[in-house]
Formats: structure tokens, C-alpha cells, sequence
């Protein structure tokens, strides 16, 4: 059973702070990992994709893979109140095209 | 029209019945997919289309669900004797071709009463 696991949350940070979402994936073949942001009532929106160990930055969001842990995170510098929200991580094997998802972690940033 | 459009955007049926839900995806994507999200749920895979072909029916739960695609643009998927297990939304998703990202539509909520 190919999984993805993420913590639930709520993780709350003040307005400022740096936000660290994790992400662990159970396939050791895994080859492509994505996070998705999912506004309340709303479909998800892809903010990042990463295929290579090490770090990728995309302004404020900074995504981290480290395939040996089977570990895949993603940092939000100068936390807004509007980046509230649920983060989805995705990833996807290399024997398909469908996308696991995680259950997603909820953040809230406070003003 | 330049993201995944779906309709309706809400859709509210009886139990038995059966329903349509329609996904237009972006121009020129190859690759189509279908999943649902119950209430506080994760997504789950439903389908997968390259071109009009399903390469991938794995998630789909029973035989009361199928799909069909026209060509490399609109995507039907039909639920047949709707039960109220149903209730969900339900995301198409397009990409450019398999294995890239991947952009979700606004979803269809539907409701089995």
C-alpha cells in the first residue's frame, strides 16, 4: 500500500514566522513529489513540485527532498494570515500517473 | 478559458438516481484524471485518461461509476444508482502529459440525499 503521511496539524505560527510542513512517503520508487494548497471549500493549488534531492526556492516557499529518508518538506518564510490553509502533499510513483496524497496539515497564521 | 473548468459546480440528486459531471481541461493537455474528496477526507484517485483512452480505472469503487473522454478535450464522469456514500466533490485535474504537474479544476460538489 503506497502511503503518504503527513501530521494533521493545526500548526499555528505568528505572522513573520517561518511555517515547516513534513511529509514522509512509504515508496522508495517514488520519483516526483508536489505540494498543493487547498484555501477552505476550495480545490487544490499546486505551489510547488520537486524531482531532485536538495532544496528548490520559489520565493517565499522553499520545498526539500531527501529521498534516502523518504522525506519531503516544505518551508513558508514571512508567514502571512492569507497563507492559512490546508498543504497537501502529492506524490507520484513511478508505476502510475496518479497523485497519493496526504490528508494535508492545516496552518494558521495569525496577525 | 485558461484552467480546468467543471459543471456544475454543484449538484444535488436522490438516492437511485443517476448523475453527470463534466470536466473541460486545459487546451492542449494530453492527460486527464478524476478524484473525489469526501467531507475532511484526502483525495482519492479515481481515473485516468491519455488521449480517450483509461490506461488506469483502478480507483474507480464500484461498477456504478464509469467515464468516458472525447479525444484530448471533454471528460464525462457518470455515477450510476447514486447512494449517499457518494457525497462528495469530485476533481478533475489535467496535465500537460503524464507524469507532469498536475491542475485541478474547481470541483464538483455533489450530494446524495
Amino acid at each position: 500500500q503506497k502511503e503518504v503521511e503527513q501530521n494533521s496539524g493545526p500548526l499555528s505560527v505568528p505572522e513573520g514566522a517561518i511555517a515547516s510542513l513534513n511529509c514522509t512517503y512509504s515508496d522508495r520508487v517514488s520519483q516526483s513529489f508536489f505540494w498543493y494548497r487547498q484555501y477552505s471549500g476550495k480545490s487544490p493549488e499546486l505551489i510547488m513540485s520537486i524531482y531532485s534531492n536538495g532544496d528548490k526556492e520559489d520565493g517565499r516557499f522553499t520545498a526539500q527532498l531527501n529521498k534516502a529518508s523518504q522525506y519531503v518538506s516544505l518551508l513558508i518564510r514571512d508567514s502571512q494570515p492569507s497563507d492559512s490553509a490546508t498543504y497537501l502533499c502529492a506524490v507520484l510513483h513511478q508505476a502510475g500517473t496518479a497523485l497519493i496524497f496526504g490528508k494535508g496539515t492545516t496552518l494558521s497564521v495569525s496577525s | 478559458g485558461a484552467g480546468v473548468s467543471q459543471s456544475p459546480s454543484n449538484k444535488v440528486t436522490e438516492k437511485g438516481k443517476d448523475v453527470e459531471l463534466r470536466c473541460d481541461p486545459i487546451s492542449g493537455h494530453t492527460a486527464l484524471y478524476w478524484y473525489r474528496q469526501r467531507l475532511g477526507q484526502g483525495l482519492e484517485f479515481l481515473i485516468y485518461f491519455q488521449g480517450n483512452s483509461a490506461p488506469d480505472k483502478s480507483g474507480l469503487p464500484s461498477d456504478r461509476f464509469s467515464a468516458e473522454r472525447t479525444g484530448e478535450s471533454v471528460s464525462t464522469l457518470t455515477i450510476q444508482r447514486t447512494q449517499q456514500e457518494d457525497s462528495a466533490v469530485y476533481l478533475c485535474a489535467s496535465s500537460l502529459e503524464p507524469y507532469n504537474e498536475q491542475f485541478f479544476g474547481p470541483g464538483t460538489r455533489l450530494t446524495v440525499l
